[in-house]
Order: C-alpha cells, then structure tokens, then sequence
C-alpha cells in the first residue's frame, strides 16, 4: 500500500506570495491533518478534514486554510506569506470511520519544506 | 489546553547503554499516548502507542507504559544502536479531538559507536 504522498516536497516563495501544498492520504483514509513544524514551536495541529470537512482547526490564522475533494485528497492553502512561515508542513492521514476515530494510527507524510524569503 | 512535555535533549549516548526519555502530559478526559520518531528529511513515524492506563506499548525493543497515576508515558530502550539515532516526539491523542495530535517538542538523540 502506498504511503501518504506530498508535494511538491520543497518550495521556496517571497513574502506576500500565496502557497497551496498537497496531501494524497492512503487510500481508503478519510481523514486528513495538517501540521506545522518550526523549530521555535515544534508540531503544531493546522486543521483536520474529514469527508470533505472541516472537522477540527488549530490556532492559527486565517491566512491558513484548506480543503479535501471527494477522493480525500487535501490541499492547503497560505495567502499573504510571511518569513515566520517557513517551515516543515506534514500532513497525516487515517482511517477515522464515522464517530471515535480514537484508536486509528495516523500515517505521516514526508512534508512539504516551504521557505519564505 | 492539552500540553506533553519532553525532557529536554539532546541526548547522546554510547551504542549498548540504556536510554530513557521522560514524557509527562497534561489534559482532562482520557488520551491515548504515542511516541513517534523522525529521521533527518523525513515525517514521522509512529513508534508505540498505549491507549488506556497501565498499558504497555513496545516496538523494536522500545517500551513506554500508560502511568495515569503520574501522568506519565517514558520510552526505555535496553540497549540503543546506532541506527537508533533520531528525534523522538510524544504525543497524544483524545477522541473528543481525534484528529489533532498534540506533541512534545521532541528529544534529539544521538548514539555513537
């Protein structure tokens, strides 16, 4: 089974440039996570898509969105970048059949690094 | 909020010797535990996990015990390799919130020959 796929792997963009990454989860996964990992604040949870919805967002600001097609593809989106949005993004992907998703492993990716110059 | 804290690293250690690395978390209801490792240019990587207290997860000699009691989740390993040179991450996991993981900052390790 082909694991959580990202691309395009690096990216190097400008401030004030736009931004979308995309995540192709394992097939038969529903649910889709987003993080953002900076070395002066770790992993942190972006939003979580799940049948094509929004089902759960982090602290971040709007700047940060996201969506999943109907084949659980996601995409993310960054408008408006700025130098403190560099980072690694990964997405992971699971199971999650509806109601607990609890006990469902999530599939990591091997991240996006994008550089804001 | 949910918060895991890690000791702090890095850790550098000889290839046989022991490795512990404390992981205590706080939050309300009952969260699965997780530990995950990621190697240089790679995502994560779940090692363990324990889902419920007094359970013991354990992968590849690594081992880690759902401690309720002390709000604990510490990974041991008997004997470290070389190859087991990586950052290590703790995690957990509720099912009110189940798709966000919440992590420590990590513990970079490094094994030396």
């Amino acid at each position: 089974k082909a694991g959580v796929t990202q691309t395009p792997r690096y990216l190097i963009k400008t401030r004030g440039q736009q931004v979308t990454l995309s995540c192709s989860p394992i097939s038969g996964h529903r649910s889709v996570s987003w993080y953002q990992q900076t070395p002066g604040q770790g992993l942190q949870f972006l939003f979580e898509y799940f049948s094509e919805t929004q089902r759960n967002k982090g602290n971040f600001p709007g700047r940060f969105s996201g969506r999943q097609f109907s084949n659980s593809r996601s995409e993310m989106n960054v408008s408006t970048l700025e130098l403190g949005d560099s980072a690694l993004y990964l997405c992971a992907s699971s199971l999650a059949t509806s109601g607990s998703s609890y006990y469902n492993e999530q599939f990591f990716g091997p991240g996006t690094r994008l550089t804001v110059l | 909020g949910d918060s895991v804290t890690q000791m702090e690293g890095p850790v550098t250690l000889s290839e046989e010797a022991f490795l512990t690395i404390n992981c205590t978390y706080t939050a309300t209801g009952y969260p699965s535990l997780f530990w995950y490792v990621q190697y240089p240019g790679e995502g994560l990587q779940l090692l363990l996990k324990a889902t419920k207290a007094d359970d013991k997860g354990s992968n590849k000699g690594f081992e880690a015990t759902y401690r309720k009691e002390t709000t604990s989740f510490h990974l041991e390993k008997g004997s470290v390799q070389v190859s087991d040179s990586a950052v290590y991450f703790c995690a957990l996991r509720k099912n009110t919130n189940a798709g966000k993981s919440t992590f420590g900052d990590g513990t970079t390790l490094t094994v030396k020959p």
